[in-house]
């Protein structure tokens, strides 16, 4: 049964700052991995998906890689900002394409 | 891209009656499915919604307690039946374009059970 972890639960930094979240998952298996973004009271926000066959996706500031043979994906923000606080969740997806998802990192940018 | 909208977005129940939530896509999407996230919890893969036909269920998940209907490529129902304070949770719905492999979610349906 595929596991999805995410390291740290809660961080927070001051506004500026590049940070990198981690996600791991069990079974390298897999078709696809996305990172949502979630506001408390609300639903999710997809931000990035990655094809198992890529290494990494960009959109604006931010930056997901993927190394599937050791279970690992990272979601790098540059430039901080107060907005960018919100609940991280890393999803990975088997050939189904239902979506396995982590706890979430609670990112918190102070101004 | 699709956009998924959920009714009711917010819902008190009382404990025994049973609530059906709607899942509106602006696209025909080929994959649709129902979530829980419970308060301070992840998501829970509840059930796959299939057009025409029976969903398909997660293990720990059975139909008579959220029974789901998907009469076309763009709307499902999920209904959670006989509530009590455990299912008080967000209940999301999500869908997959054929064109693409990426998952949209609605804003999810806030359910308090008293």
């Amino acid at each position: 049964k595929q596991e999805v972890t995410q390291i740290p639960a809660a961080l927070s930094v001051p506004e500026g700052e590049n940070l990198v979240l981690n996600c791991s998952f069990t079974d390298s298996a897999i078709y696809n991995l996305q990172w949502f973004r979630q506001d408390p009271g609300k639903g999710l926000t997809s931000l990035l998906l990655i094809q198992s066959s890529q290494r990494e996706q960009t959109s604006g500031r931010l930056n997901a890689s993927l190394d599937k043979s050791s279970g690992r994906s990272t979601l790098y923000i540059a430039a901080s900002q107060p907005g960018d606080s919100a609940t991280y969740l890393c999803a990975v997806s088997g050939s189904a394409r239902q979506l396995t998802f982590g706890s979430g990192t609670q990112l918190t940018v102070l101004p | 891209s699709a956009v998924i909208s959920q009714k009711p977005s917010r819902d008190i129940c009382q404990r025994g009656t049973s609530l059906t939530i709607q899942c509106q896509v602006d696209s025909q999407v080929t994959m649709m499915f129902w979530y829980r996230q419970q308060p301070g919890q992840s998501l829970t893969l509840i059930a796959t919604a299939n057009q025409g036909s029976e969903a398909t269920y997660e293990s720990g998940f059975v139909i008579d307690k959220f029974p789901i209907s998907r009469p076309n490529l763009t709307f499902s129902t999920l209904t959670v039946s006989n509530m009590s304070p455990e299912d008080s949770s967000i209940y999301l719905c999500g869908g997959g374009l054929s064109s693409g492999n990426t998952i949209y979610f609605g804003e999810g349906s806030w359910l308090t059970v008293v």
